[in-house]
This record gives C-alpha cells, sequence and structure tokens, in this order.
C-alpha cells in the first residue's frame, strides 16, 4: 500500500493568514503515461461528509474558493489556503488514487488562531 | 441535482448482518465508480473498496478485504455494504462516494453503524 503522511497533525492560523499542509507519498503517484498526478484533497468540516477541494495534485474543483491550491509533484505535495476564513476550520485530508487501496493521509486539523 | 442518498443510522448487535445502501440519483449510475470510506469516531478516513456498477468489478482494500462485501444493483441505482458478523470494532461513520474522472467528488451524507451489546 502507498502510505501518506501529512504534516502537521494540526495548525492554528489567524484569519486571513495563509495555512499550509504537506503531504508526503511512500512512492510516486505520477502516472507516466499520461503525465497526471494522482492526488487529491478533501475537506471535511464538522459533522459534514467530506468535501473534495483539488484533484490532479493541483486542479481546483468547480466551486472551490481560489484561496485554495494545491502544488507538488512525485512524492511532495501541499495545500495552501492564502487567506485563511472563519469556514475553512475543518480537518483536511490528501488521498492518492493512483493504486488501490486508495489510501488517505491521516488529516490536519486547521483552526483559528 | 446529483445525489448519492445512504440509508439511516443501524444499531446492532455483535454477530448479527447489516446491509447498508448507497441510491445515486442525477446522473449515469454504471458511468461511475462507487467507493465507500469507513470513518471511525474521532478517526480519519478509510478506503475500504469501490465497485463499478457496469459490470460489477470490485476492488478491496487488504484491511476490508474478506470482512466486508461491496456489491450493486444496477436496476436501481443503488450500491451495498454489507457484514455478516458484525464487531463493536464496526461501529464507525461509513460514507459512500462517487469516482469519475474526478475522485469520489459527490459523497453520501453517511451511514452510522453502532455494534454494541
Amino acid at each position: 500500500d502507498i502510505v501518506m503522511t501529512q504534516s502537521p497533525d494540526s495548525l492554528a492560523v489567524s484569519l486571513g493568514e495563509r495555512a499550509t499542509i504537506n503531504c508526503k507519498s511512500s512512492q510516486s503517484v505520477l502516472y507516466s503515461s499520461n503525465n497526471k498526478i494522482y492526488l487529491a484533497w478533501f475537506q471535511q468540516r464538522p459533522g459534514q461528509p467530506p468535501k473534495l477541494l483539488i484533484y490532479w495534485a493541483s486542479t481546483r474543483e468547480s466551486g472551490v474558493p481560489e484561496r485554495f491550491s494545491g502544488s507538488g509533484s512525485g512524492t511532495d505535495f501541499t495545500l495552501t489556503i492564502s487567506s485563511l476564513q472563519a469556514e475553512d476550520v475543518a480537518v483536511y485530508y490528501c488521498q492518492q488514487y493512483y493504486s488501490t487501496p486508495w489510501t488517505f493521509g491521516q488529516g490536519t486539523k486547521v483552526e483559528i488562531k | 441535482e446529483v445525489q448519492l442518498v445512504q440509508s439511516g443510522a443501524e444499531v446492532k448487535k455483535p454477530g448479527e448482518s447489516l446491509k447498508i445502501s448507497c441510491k445515486g440519483s442525477g446522473y449515469s449510475f454504471t458511468s461511475y465508480w462507487i467507493g465507500w470510506v469507513r470513518q471511525m469516531p474521532g478517526k480519519g478516513l478509510e478506503w475500504m473498496g469501490i465497485i463499478y456498477p457496469r459490470d460489477s468489478d470490485t476492488r478491496y482494500s487488504p484491511s476490508f478485504q474478506g470482512q466486508v462485501t461491496i456489491s450493486v444493483d444496477k436496476s436501481i441505482s443503488t450500491a451495498y455494504l454489507q457484514w455478516s458478523n458484525l464487531k463493536a470494532s464496526d461501529t464507525a461513520m461509513y460514507y459512500c462516494a462517487r469516482h469519475g474522472e474526478e475522485p469520489f467528488d459527490i459523497w453520501g451524507q453517511g451511514t452510522m453503524v453502532t455494534v454494541s451489546s
């Protein structure tokens, strides 16, 4: 199985400031035949199902605010919230869908400082 | 509207069997995979397995292989997750989610399963 490791486990950021979450995969999730990175980011607010934010490592899902962005390549990836809003308080998960089982990271809890 | 609607919360005893459902609507049900994800109380997301309704091609996580069965009835656009011998450790929220070009872009509301004697 591909192991996904997120850091940090939690972070507190002031409103309007940048939040950065890292995700590392135990092996590459780049499919060379189509040059696509099989890495997604999800947001889970308390009491809600997860919501897709980013796929192919950097493609924003329709309707997701522009303050959310994804980057990275190979085995190291980043989710950035450029200007934290109150509604961004949630747990964020990365997931690889390169090979089954499609494993998730352990989650990063984002709070307001 | 594209949606996945899951069956309601369940309370069962250890050793009992259970089948929960996930009904898709608003899209071509047979053109997208349906996956199942477990979330134990206060914990993270665990990918259990996935099924392609058109031909019932199913993939399981090794962690769940033999512990659960994923199935589908495409005539009623419904996927299922079932247990034959529930354990207290199966207590969790279970989500279904649709996978196509975009991974897990639509999620069900979740089904809470509580197993207690």
